[in-house]
């Protein structure tokens, strides 16, 4: 079984959607970190949390530490948005981090 | 703003042959790893290295992998006799501590034919 699972693997919006990409986790985290991988193969990191929620522009990430849980939220969507989006968590006793599938997102004009 | 370079962008090699990545992590960054993903698949972890030796390794770094960090600067993965499924995108990351976020470097595309 897989440590961290994501869900839905692929997912097509018009721009201006909500998009919600969820992950879940079976191992106790140090923190839960969402990263996006542009078509190109780069990764860039675009939270790192370890409880509540984070929003940075149109991105918000929450947490729930007790059910083993996490969403990445895209409000007002754009195409510039699509992407791969990757859940990692990295684990209290080091610093490695273990990736999930990833989420591939479309947005249409 | 800083950020983790790699160098080469893409590396074709042949069977057998010996490859060396090369990456400049952010200057002030304590801890430093290497993940690769095979095309399709999902990033998984190679090796974490921190105070000038390893401080985690997948079952993926056998003996055939090493890491250097020769001069300060430079962190450096070596595959000494490279095989097909080798054949991956490499990336470094580095980070200021436990705490903190990982910056990646944009990767290198390894070919092995």
């Amino acid at each position: 079984k897989n440590e961290v699972e994501q869900s839905p693997q692929n997912l097509t919006a018009q721009e201006g959607e909500f998009i919600t990409i969820n992950c879940s986790y079976s191992v106790g985290i140090s923190a839960l970190h969402w990263l996006q991988q542009h078509p190109g193969g780069g990764i860039v990191s675009l939270f790192m949390l370890s409880s509540g929620k984070k929003k940075h522009g149109r991105l918000i990430a929450t947490i729930n530490i007790q059910e083993k849980h996490s969403s990445l939220h895209i409000t007002a969507s754009h195409p510039r948005d699509s992407a791969v989006y990757i859940c990692a968590v990295s684990r209290a006793a080091g610093n490695k981090l273990t990736f999930g599938g990833g989420t591939r997102v479309l947005v249409k004009p | 703003e800083p950020e983790v370079t790699q160098t080469p962008s893409h590396q074709v090699t042949q069977m057998g042959q010996e490859v060396i990545l090369r990456c400049v992590p952010i200057s002030n960054h304590l801890y430093f790893y290497w993940y690769r993903q095979i095309l399709g698949q999902k990033v998984e972890f190679l090796v974490s290295f921190y105070n000038n030796e390893i401080s985690e390794k997948s079952e993926i770094f056998d003996d055939q992998f090493s890491v250097e960090r020769p001069d300060g600067s430079n962190f450096t993965l070596k595959i000494r006799s490279t095989k097909l499924e080798d054949s991956a995108m490499y990336f470094c990351a580095s980070n200021r501590g436990s705490v903190y976020e990982q910056y990646f470097g944009p990767g290198t595309r390894l070919t092995v034919t």
